[in-house]
C-alpha cells in the first residue's frame, strides 16, 4: 500500500464546475500538507500549503485536512479550462521529505 | 518563491551514453533535490544535494548512475550514466524555501529525457 494515494483521474468538468481533488494517506505523523499543480512539460508548481487540520482558502481555491480521518482535499471553485492539469498533493512530517500522490488529471471543458 | 533553470529542457539520446542535467538558481540555496517522474507518474526522490557535502541517494538509486555535483549554493548538476531505454522520464531539481512556519520545496521546469 502507498503511503499516500490518489485517484489518477482524470476527471472531466464542465467550466463553471465545483471541482474536489482528494488524496487519502497512511502515516498519522504528517503535519504539512502542500497541494501543486503541474501543466503539461512544466515542472509542479505549488499552490497550497496547510500545517494540520482545518481549511485554508486562497481564492477559488480551497485546501481541507481532516487528520482524524487521514484525507486531504483541494477544492476549485468556478473551474476553468485554465485549471486543467494535473493536481499533486504532497504532505511530510518536519525534518523529513515531501511524500507525493500519484496526480490527478483534471480537464476543464469550455 | 524561486526561480529554477534547467537545461537541457529535453533531449534524445542513443543506449549506453550519458547526460548531464544543470539546474540553476536564482539565489543561494541550501538544499537541492533531483527527481525523476515516469509517464504518467508521481514523482520519485533521486537524491538530496547539499553544498560542500556529498549528495545523499534514496534507496535504489547509487551515485555509480546518478552521479551529483554541487559545486555552490545555485548550482547542480545530475548526470544520468550509461542510460537505457528505461531511463526514459521527466528529471527534475527542486530547491527548499521557507514558508515561514514550514519548509517546502519549489520545483525547475524539468528536462524530458529519451533514451532510444
Amino acid at each position: 500500500q502507498k503511503e499516500v494515494e490518489q485517484d489518477p483521474g482524470p476527471l472531466s468538468v464542465p467550466e463553471g464546475a465545483i471541482v474536489s481533488l482528494n488524496c487519502t494517506y497512511s502515516n498519522s505523523a504528517f503535519q504539512y500538507f502542500m497541494w501543486y499543480r503541474q501543466y503539461s512539460r512544466k515542472g509542479p508548481e505549488l499552490l497550497m500549503y496547510t500545517y494540520s487540520s482545518g481549511n485554508k482558502e486562497d481564492g477559488r481555491f480551497t485546501a481541507q485536512v481532516d487528520k482524524s480521518s487521514k484525507y486531504i482535499s483541494l477544492f476549485i471553485r468556478d473551474s476553468q479550462p485554465s485549471d486543467s492539469a494535473t493536481y499533486l498533493c504532497a504532505m511530510f512530517n518536519a525534518g523529513n521529505m515531501l511524500t507525493f500522490g500519484g496526480g490527478t488529471r483534471l480537464m476543464v471543458k469550455p | 518563491s524561486a526561480v529554477i533553470s534547467q537545461k537541457p529542457s529535453r533531449d534524445i539520446c542513443q543506449r549506453g551514453t550519458s547526460l548531464t542535467i544543470q539546474c540553476q538558481v536564482d539565489s543561494q540555496v541550501t538544499m537541492m533535490f533531483w527527481y525523476r517522474q515516469q509517464p504518467g507518474q508521481s514523482l520519485t526522490l533521486i537524491a538530496t544535494a547539499n553544498q560542500g557535502s556529498e549528495a545523499t541517494y534514496e534507496s535504489g538509486f547509487v551515485i555509480d548512475k546518478f552521479p551529483i555535483s554541487r559545486p555552490n549554493l545555485t548550482f547542480s548538476t545530475l548526470t544520468v550514466s550509461n542510460m537505457s531505454p528505461e531511463d526514459s522520464s521527466i528529471y527534475l531539481c527542486s530547491v527548499g524555501r521557507s514558508l515561514g512556519t514550514t519548509d517546502t520545496q519549489y520545483f525547475g521546469p524539468g528536462t524530458r529525457l529519451t533514451v532510444l
